[in-house]
């Protein structure tokens, strides 16, 4: 049972170029988050996904898109990286609260550079 | 203002001490309630959920006031290993899930 898995764990990018970052989980969890951290700072939500088909926006969302075509994946794309866009980012998933609060998930993070 | 503010810190201890952590709301919809701790660049871990009725996990303590939409934390008799980052979650809504900046913590031999 791996959990909730993210590729690539590191990754450089020049100024301008595209990439996706892909989370996959293994729960069969409803709920699937995207997040990003700067130095010294909380986690901030980019994007997130109540189901299969569905995303919503997040606090930053600007600059990042997201899919979810299969319950178990929810990807995480670039399409003009910024330097500003150079961080760690975390996906998280989580089950279906059913009579108790239901925790999230993390990965092991992303470190993402762009030059 | 933010939807999930904390204290910053750092909070310095000695080991054995008792310290307590808050984390404000402004969303008075939110539904649930977490505390994570976070290790020097590694992920977010669960430390405990939060329930209204407070509940409580060994030397850690969760307390959960809806009227002035805070949560709390509390660590007796500190260990060194306790050393780390504590990060409140709320779930404001609509699975919206938000973290505060998080509470640094060092505890001292």
């Amino acid at each position: 049972n791996a959990g909730v898995t993210q590729t690539p764990k590191f990754r450089v990018l020049k100024t301008g170029q595209s990439m996706t970052l892909l989370c996959a989980q293994d729960m069969n969890h409803e709920y699937m988050y995207w997040y990003r951290q700067d130095p010294g700072m909380g986690l901030r939500l980019i994007h997130y996904s109540v189901g299969e088909g569905t995303t919503a926006k997040g606090e930053v969302p600007d600059g990042y898109n997201v899919s979810r075509l299969k319950k178990q994946n929810f990807l995480l794309g670039l399409e003009s990286a910024a330097p500003s866009q150079t961080s760690v980012y975390f996906c998280a998933s989580r089950a279906q609260d059913r009579g108790r609060n239901s925790p999230l998930h993390f990965g092991n993070g992303t470190r993402l550079t762009v030059t | 203002r933010k939807e999930v503010e904390q204290d910053p810190g750092p909070f310095n201890v000695p080991e054995g001490a008792t310290v307590a952590f808050n984390c404000t709301y402004s969303n008075s919809a939110s539904q649930s309630f977490f505390w994570y701790r976070q290790d020097c660049r590694k992920e977010p871990k669960l430390l405990m959920s939060v329930y209204s009725s407070g509940n409580e996990d060994g030397r850690f303590t969760a307390q959960l006031n809806r009227a002035s939409q805070y949560i709390s934390l509390l660590i007796r008799d500190s260990k060194l290993s306790d050393s780390a980052t504590y990060l409140c979650v709320v779930n404001r809504g609509n699975n919206d899930m938000r973290f505060g900046a998080g509470t640094r913590l060092t505890v001292k031999p």
